[in-house]
């Protein structure tokens, strides 16, 4: 029930295509889902995050889209750069307690120029 | 503002050689710190967590240990390395009440 289960595990997506990151969650008291971007050699970086009073975030080229019903979560990142070539990783946590963060097993993406 | 710092960037250790890794955050109080290990290519795995000086949560047994002595110091060891504990060693932090976690930059460690 802990679990966050992503996929896909791997995306090639040409530059200016939609790369799509899907995560689901089973954990009906996770209420904080935010994405993490690494790259190689790097530690993670927040990159955007979504609490389940909404539907969807946007922050500039990266959009998170939240099914509270279907306990799914999904990064988009519009018009896909050659720099957004990373490792993502999405997560969730409960506000409540001790607020340990459940990663999914993360997603390489790499946009071809 | 607050920040992790996290050393040494790189290590080749001997296997049987002990290990110490620290980290340390600035800019905040009581956070809750974690290290992480991540193999090439691969997920995120939680190793230890704190919520205190001298509390410290083991997620999975292993070879490895950890202390926190200090409110903002956090510390990685080993006595003995051992080959599968090559890997891409990651300190976290998150506020004592609150979401998120900042990663600090990571430590690539090769047992040879």
């Amino acid at each position: 029930q802990q679990q966050v289960k992503q996929s896909p595990q791997s995306l090639i997506v040409q530059k200016g295509g939609i790369s799509i990151i899907n995560c689901a969650y089973e954990n009906t008291a996770f209420d904080y889902f935010p994405w993490y971007q690494q790259f190689p050699g790097k530690g993670p970086a927040l990159l955007i995050a979504i609490r389940p009073d909404v539907s969807e975030k946007k922050e500039g080229r990266f959009t998170i889209s939240f099914n509270k019903s279907a306990k799914q979560f999904s990064l988009h990142i519009m018009d896909s750069q050659p720099g957004d070539s990373a490792t993502y990783f999405c997560a969730a946590s409960e506000s409540t307690g001790f607020q340990k963060l459940v990663f999914g097993t993360g997603t390489r993406l790499l946009v071809s120029p | 503002s607050q920040t992790i710092h996290q050393w040494p960037a790189t290590l080749v250790q001997p296997v049987g050689s002990p290990l110490s890794l620290e980290c340390t955050v600035e800019g905040t109080s009581n956070p809750n710190l974690y290290w992480y290990r991540q193999a090439a290519g691969r997920g995120l795995q939680l190793l230890f967590y704190s919520v205190g000086i001298g509390q410290i949560s083991s997620e999975v047994p292993q070879n490895l240990s950890a202390s926190r002595p200090q409110d903002r110091q956090f510390i990685l060891s080993s006595k003995k390395l051992l080959l599968s504990d090559s890997g891409f060693y990651l300190c976290a932090w998150s506020p004592y009440l609150g979401n998120g976690y900042t990663f600090g930059s990571g430590t690539r460690l090769t047992v040879v």
